[in-house]
């Protein structure tokens, strides 16, 4: 069974410029999660889809970040434009069910250097 | 106070070392999650656990949901063990069915040979 698959695997821009990241989870599952890694800490939740609504994305800066989920399939990720603190790793994860005892599958993650 | 905690923050071993790692946490959960993140890689799900103990190949995980404690053994640690193992629970947003996990720091592991 193939994973959750995310491109690229490493971005480097520099402030103020616009970034996008893609991910395709593992088909059927119809829970998709982008979470923000900044080095040294825990990864956090940015948005959580559950097919193509938005379940949760209280923690997504609205200001700069958005992310859509066309069809409930693929799920792209954009910063516009960026700041220095968003340079982090950004994992794309997906799962079954949205349920809190679900098994979660991880991306290897996009690492973002904005400079 | 975070909702997840674990410790050590850093732990270093010599191989065929016996390792335990430990996660607190501070609210009622369904199930804590342990996973494994190597250095550039992606995160690899260990374990889901709601109870009791688990066993695959030389990683053991408990949890104690009283005392709201998991730990986290490596038997016969190898240096390709090195990693940051990650404790993580599902905090239920506003009630609905929907969980997300909310993630400990880390604990970086080194195994020496």
């Amino acid at each position: 069974e193939a994973g959750v698959a995310q491109s690229p695997r490493y971005k480097i821009i520099e402030k103020r410029q616009s970034v996008a990241f893609w991910c395709n989870p593992i088909s059927g599952h119809a829970t998709l999660y982008w979470y923000q890694q900044i080095l040294g800490q825990g990864p956090k939740l940015l948005i959580q889809f559950q097919n193509n609504g938005v379940v949760d994305d209280s923690q997504l800066p609205k200001d700069r970040f958005s992310a859509e989920r066309l069809k409930g399939v693929d799920s792209t990720l954009k910063i516009q434009p960026a700041k220095l603190e968003d340079s982090a790793v950004y994992l794309c994860a997906s799962s079954t069910l949205g349920r809190a005892d679900t098994e979660a599958f991880f991306g290897q993650g996009t690492r973002l250097t904005v400079v | 106070k975070n909702e997840v905690e674990q410790s050590p923050q850093n732990l270093t071993a010599q191989e065929g070392e016996f390792i335990t790692i430990n996660c607190s946490y501070s609210v009622g959960i369904s199930a804590l999650h342990w996973l494994q993140q190597h250095p550039g890689g992606g995160i690899v799900s260990l374990f889901m656990l709601s109870s009791g103990k688990k066993k695959h190949g030389r990683l053991i995980a408990t949890i104690n949901i009283q005392e709201k404690h998991s730990s986290l053994h490596i038997t016969a640690s190898h240096p390709r063990d090195s990693a940051v193992y990650i404790c993580a629970v599902p905090i239920n947003a506003g009630g609905t069915s929907y969980g997300k996990l909310t993630f400990g720091q880390g604990t970086i592991l080194t195994v020496h040979p």
